[in-house]
């Protein structure tokens, strides 16, 4: 079956701007979360969402958000970009949370 | 603050040698630990798991023993292969399943024909 698939793979954006990912889970998966990751820092939990509710959330400020459609496929916004947000971000599916989460191969955004 | 600390940021094996990795962590809270293995411009792959009320699991050549009272875990590959060489996290949750992982800053394992 399917992986989780992000997209885009790569992106350039300038300061300031904005910018929205998107993941599509395995299919059945109800659970999506969202990881970034930086050479210093590892992996980040960003926040997780379950039938369309947020369900946890990391400690990042508010110009990181996000959402959870029906069919369970999820976006990430990051507004105001800032040089410090150039990372992979990484998203995860599972069925219910329970462990072995499943990741994507990630988003690659550099800030400019 | 670093909840899960992997100390060692590269490890270097010769192939068929056992490959030790370890992990320590802070949060008391933690109940079920988790190693991922992360291949470049790939996603981490998760490999093994271990809940708080056990000490090991094992899944083929692949061991992980958690150590509670040092707040300590280790995963051992047994024999080491070249294809074991990747970038291993180790992740714990604070609720058994939770997909808030707080994850450690990874250890490169280089295995050594």
């Amino acid at each position: 079956k399917a992986g989780v698939t992000q997209t885009p793979r790569y992106l350039i954006k300038t300061r300031g701007q904005q910018v929205t990912l998107s993941c599509s889970p395995i299919s059945g998966h109800r659970s999506v979360s969202w990881y970034q990751q930086t050479p210093g820092q590892g992996l980040q939990f960003l926040f997780e969402y379950f039938s369309e509710t947020q369900r946890n959330k990391g400690n990042f400020p508010g110009r990181f958000s996000g959402r959870q459609f029906s069919n369970s496929r999820s976006e990430m916004n990051v507004s105001t970009l800032e040089l410090g947000d150039s990372a992979l971000y990484l998203c995860a599916s599972s069925a219910t949370g329970v462990g072995g989460y499943t990741f994507g191969s990630g988003t690659r955004l550099t800030v400019v | 603050d670093q909840q899960v600390k992997q100390n060692s940021p590269s490890l270097s094996v010769q192939e068929g040698r056992i490959s030790i990795l370890n992990c320590d962590y802070t949060n008391s809270m933690f109940d079920y630990f988790l190693w991922y293995k992360k291949y470049p411009a790939e996603g981490p792959t998760f490999l093994i798991s271990i809940s708080s009320i056990k000490d090991k699991n094992e899944d083929g050549r692949f061991t992980v023993f958690l150590n509670k009272s040092a707040k300590h875990l280790s995963l051992h590959i047994v024999p080491s292969q070249p294809g074991d060489s990747a970038v291993y996290f180790c992740a714990a949750s604070a609720q058994t399943g939770a997909n808030n992982l707080f994850f450690g800053t990874g250890t490169r394992l280089t295995v050594i024909p």
